[in-house]
């Protein structure tokens, strides 16, 4: 069965630093997803992204993230100056089509910062 | 943020018996339900759905009733196996958003005995 691959698996960086988490979706897929996970918290909504733009974003989603498609695989969120309180799992998720479609996940990058 | 609860944090349940996951909404725009499965190291895992115009839907060992007008939906899983020993996330889409931007619960942990 196709699967959303995220990499890497457990990325620790020191406040300050810019990051970037990878996704590859599945292939067929249109609509990508990052959601994350902080320890012990409910897993909660970042940003959507269709037809190489933003869709929606939540609130936690500022001006220190973004997300890109940079070759028409990949699918990338970077963290441009991580803070503390942004360790946690984060999940890309990606699905074919709006309406009534459920999400698939990848298994996570676990980000700490320290 | 309370829109989706999920107020058993652990349900402990012997092989073979059913077990019943339970979850609240306060959002009545909500209309899209999901269950997920998530093993440690693991993203979540789709498990079934349903939409608002139904109030039953089986796959298998595991059905899913939705209750609109208590705001409540549950997952019954039947024979449980011991395989089937996760957490497991309802999550929520609005009717205009349909399965695109969940909202999840804070999840159960199911043990299932043998």
């Amino acid at each position: 069965e196709p699967e959303v691959t995220q990499t890497p698996s457990h990325q620790v960086t020191q406040m300050g630093q810019e990051v970037i988490l990878r996704c590859v979706p599945i292939s067929n897929h249109l609509y990508f997803y990052w959601y994350r996970q902080i320890l012990g918290q409910k897993v909660e909504f970042l940003v959507s992204f269709y037809n190489n733009e933003i869709s929606e974003k939540s609130e936690i989603f500022d001006d220190q993230f973004s997300v890109e498609r940079p070759d028409g695989s990949n699918f990338t969120l970077k963290i441009r100056s991580t803070k503390l309180e942004d360790s946690a799992m984060y999940f890309c998720a990606t699905c074919p089509g709006q309406g009534y479609s459920p999400l698939h996940f990848g298994n996570g990058t676990r980000l700490t910062v320290t | 943020d309370q829109q989706v609860k999920q107020n058993s944090p652990s349900l402990s349940v012997q092989e073979g018996r059913i077990s019943i996951l339970n979850c609240d909404y306060t959002n009545s725009m909500f209309d899209y339900f999901l269950w997920y499965k998530k093993y440690p190291a693991e993203g979540p895992t789709f498990l079934i759905s349903i939409s608002s115009i139904k109030d039953k839907n089986e796959d298998g060992r595991f059905t899913v009733f939705l209750n609109k007008s208590a705001k409540h939906l549950s997952l019954h899983i039947v024979p449980s196996q011991p395989g089937d020993s996760a957490v497991y996330f309802c999550a929520a889409s609005p009717e205009n958003n349909a399965g695109n931007m969940l909202t999840f619960g804070g999840g159960t942990r199911l043990m299932v005995k043998p």
